[in-house]
């Protein structure tokens, strides 16, 4: 089945430090990922829609120079998280479809916890 | 702009049985795609079942099945022969065949009990 590797899984830092999160579809290519931030209990909050080799469309209200997405081939996509603070404490989940198809399901990283101190 | 609605916050069950999901949707779309997807507490999404809407047969996963109701609107997640470990969140999502991206419902927690 289609893998798709998040890394790193957990993140402990200090206010002000900036946060790369590199999302990687292991055994097929994606065309288009997906960043999510998701709150205890609650739905996963889309941020942004990476294209590879293109830029980022970022949903309303996502501050695009604080939350920095790069995705450069058709297997890798990074958020960076800029001058991270405490309200920016989250689970990150990326997700990539297939290019196989639009009908292909997302298929989602296992989540990165985000603590800022 | 498709709208997924799961109107069961919270649901529980007594292992060994039968418990439903509901998901309602809204679309002009005439094809496209859903999902169930579950979230246990170790938090990675994992795709239970997809159903594609030409088709109108319910598809089925083993102990999973759908009740899609195309007309009503309506995706429903059958969960047979519970077991603790099918404790999770379930998200119901919708894929257009134009859209990129997926809608996702609010999520219905499900715990079963032993």
């Amino acid at each position: 089945g289609a893998v798709v590797s998040q890394h790193p899984s957990r993140v402990i830092c200090k206010s002000g430090t900036s946060v790369k999160i590199e999302c990687r579809s292991l055994d097929f290519q994606a065309t288009t990922m997906f960043w999510y931030r998701q709150f205890p209990k609650q739905s996963l909050m889309l941020m942004a829609t990476s294209n590879e080799g293109s830029k980022a469309t970022y949903e309303q209200g996502v501050e695009k120079d604080k939350f920095l997405i790069n995705h450069a081939s058709l297997t890798l996509s990074t958020l960076t998280v800029t001058s991270a603070h405490p309200e920016d404490s989250s689970f990150y989940i990326c997700s990539a479809r297939d290019r196989g198809g639009s009908n292909q399901p997302q298929h989602f990283g296992d989540g990165t916890r985000l603590s800022i101190l | 702009a498709q709208t997924v609605t799961q109107s069961q916050p919270e649901m529980s069950v007594q292992e060994a049985e039968t418990v439903t999901l509901s998901c309602t949707y809204d679309t002009s779309e005439n094809n496209y795609y859903l999902f169930w997807y579950k979230q246990p507490p170790s938090r990675q999404m994992i795709l239970v079942i997809r159903q594609e809407a030409y088709k109108q047969q319910n598809a089925t996963e083993n102990r999973f099945s759908v009740n899609f109701q195309k007309a009503a609107k309506s995706f429903s997640l059958k969960i047979s022969d519970s077991q603790l470990g099918d404790t999770a969140m379930y998200f119901c999502a919708f894929l257009g065949t134009n859209a990129g991206k997926s809608t996702f419902g609010d999520g219905t927690t499900l715990t079963v009990k032993p």
